[in-house]
C-alpha cells in the first residue's frame, strides 16, 4: 500500500505559468522528506531533504515547503519554463533511509 | 562529478531469459539500491545491499536476485523474465544509511519482456 501520495499525477501549464503540487505522507516515525527532479534520459537528482517542520528550501525557481504535523509538503516552480519539464518525486524518509516514493508528479511546460 | 552508472539504457528480452542488469557507483559508498518504476506507483524498493556480499529484500523482491561481490558494483538478476518485469529499473547509492542523506541515482534501464 503506497501511503505517500502526490497529486496531481500529471500537469500541462504554458510557459511563464508558476505552479505547485503537493506529496503527502505519514506524519508519524517521519525523520526527512526528498525531493527529486526526474528528467526523461537522465538521473534522478536531489532537489531538496527537509527536516523541519515549517521549512522552506529553495533553489532559483523552485521551492519547498514542510509540514511534518500534518503530513504534507509543497513544491513550488515560479515562472516555469520548458527545461522545468520533468518528473517531481518526492520521498518519505524514516531515518532508517529506507525511502517511500509517491508516484510523482509529471510536469509538462509548453513554450 | 559523482556518478552512478547502469551498463544499459533500453534492453529488449524474451520471456525466460536470464537478465543481468549491472550498477557502478565510484563514491565509494557503502549502500546501494534497486528500484522499479512503474506508471502511478512510484519507485518500489527490490533489493538494497549495506556492504559487500550482504544483501536485503526489499518491498518487491520476488522474481529477482542480486549479487554484490565489490563494494562499487551491484547486479540485480531476474533469473527466468516474465512479461510482469518490463519496468524502468533504477539504481541508487548512498554513504551512510542514517536520515536524511540524499540518494544518489542512475539514469535507468528500461527493460522490456516479451
Amino acid at each position: 500500500i503506497l501511503n505517500v501520495e502526490q497529486s496531481p499525477q500529471s500537469l500541462h501549464v504554458q510557459e511563464g505559468d508558476s505552479t505547485n503540487f503537493t506529496c503527502s505522507f505519514p506524519s508519524s516515525n517521519f525523520y526527512a522528506l526528498h525531493w527529486y527532479r526526474w528528467e526523461t534520459a537522465k538521473s534522478p537528482e536531489a532537489l531538496f531533504v527537509m527536516t523541519l517542520n515549517g521549512d522552506e528550501k529553495k533553489k532559483g525557481r523552485i521551492s519547498a515547503t514542510l509540514n511534518t504535523k500534518e503530513g504534507y509538503s509543497y513544491l513550488y516552480i515560479k515562472g516555469s519554463q520548458p527545461e522545468d519539464s520533468a518528473t517531481y518525486l518526492c520521498a518519505w524518509d524514516n531515518a532508517g533511509n529506507m525511502l517511500t516514493f509517491g508516484g510523482g508528479t509529471r510536469l509538462m511546460v509548453k513554450p | 562529478d559523482v556518478k552512478v552508472t547502469q551498463s544499459s539504457r533500453y534492453l529488449v528480452k524474451r520471456t525466460g531469459e536470464k537478465v543481468f542488469l549491472e550498477c557502478v557507483q565510484d563514491m565509494d559508498h557503502e549502500n546501494m539500491f534497486w528500484y522499479r518504476q512503474d506508471p502511478g506507483l512510484g519507485l518500489r524498493l527490490i533489493y538494497f545491499s549495506y556492504d559487500v556480499k550482504m544483501k536485503e529484500k526489499g518491498d518487491i523482491p520476488e522474481g529477482y536476485s542480486v549479487s554484490r561481490e565489490k563494494k562499487e558494483r551491484f547486479s540485480l538478476i531476474l533469473e527466468s523474465a516474465s512479461t510482469n518485469q518490463t519496468s524502468m529499473y533504477l539504481c541508487a547509492s548512498i554513504r551512510h544509511r542514517v536520515g536524511g542523506e540524499k540518494l544518489f541515482f542512475g539514469s535507468g534501464t528500461q527493460l522490456s519482456v516479451l
